[in-house]
């Protein structure tokens, strides 16, 4: 089974302060994502990545910053955390499928961050 | 940026009864997905729908990609406690090569034993 596991399922953090969410998955996929989810707003994508090193922005990235350095691994980076980034942070990850479909997305369990 | 409405927002049913909640939207999908959350996870597909038309089962699930390619259903049937959860769809569009999903804000279910 592909796992898909985030470093903290539960974070606090204070207002300004840089926050580093971690994801690791292991059955060697390309795909990569951060969404986020908030109560009636479902699920926004933040950025991806199809590539090591590379990146792109998603419906939401303001305030948001990614790293991919290896291909197991994707980096959420919030520069300085505000309230309003309080918030499900859902990691996922997919193959890549022909003409670059990516449905089939696995997903971690989450964070919840708290920015205070 | 795109949305998807998904309706009902929230469903308190009885166990064994019948659901039904769908999705639609302003602009055309090749594909429609269907998730679901259970309680503290992350969302896990239950259903993948690549033709307008498609009728697609999972056990006690069914789903349909609608005809005008702009709306999705999915129906529960017989539902049990385990069901509960929040359902999201998801539709795909292709740009060049690359297929972003966008997702519905969410139904979420309760089932009362």
């Amino acid at each position: 089974d592909v796992k898909v596991t985030q470093s903290s399922r539960y974070l606090v953090k204070r207002t300004g302060e840089k926050v580093f969410l971690e994801c690791v998955q292991d059955m060697d996929h390309e795909n990569m994502f951060w969404y986020r989810q908030d109560p009636g707003l479902g699920l926004r994508l933040i950025y991806f990545s199809y590539d090591v090193k590379m990146k792109e922005k998603g419906d939401i990235p303001e305030g948001y910053s990614v790293s991919r350095e290896k291909k197991e691994r994707f980096s959420l980076i919030l520069e300085s955390a505000s309230t309003n980034q309080t918030s499900m942070y859902l990691c996922a990850s997919s193959l890549q499928g022909l003409g670059g479909t990516n449905e089939k997305l696995f997903f971690g369990s989450g964070t919840q961050l708290s920015v205070l | 940026g795109q949305q998807l409405n998904q309706s009902p927002q929230s469903m308190f049913i009885q166990e064994g009864e019948d659901v039904s909640m769908n999705c639609t939207s302003s602009s055309i999908f090749n594909t429609w997905l269907w998730y679901k959350q259970d309680p503290g996870e992350g969302p896990v597909l239950l259903i993948a729908l690549y033709k307008a038309g498609e009728l697609t089962s999972n056990g006690r699930l069914t789903a349909q990609f609608g005809i005008t390619r702009k709306d999705s259903f999915l129906n529960i049937s017989a539902s049990i406690p385990s069901d509960v959860g929040i359902y999201f769809c998801a539709g795909q569009r292709y740009s060049g090569n690359t297929g972003k999903l966008i997702f519905g804000q969410g139904t979420t279910l309760q089932v009362k034993p």
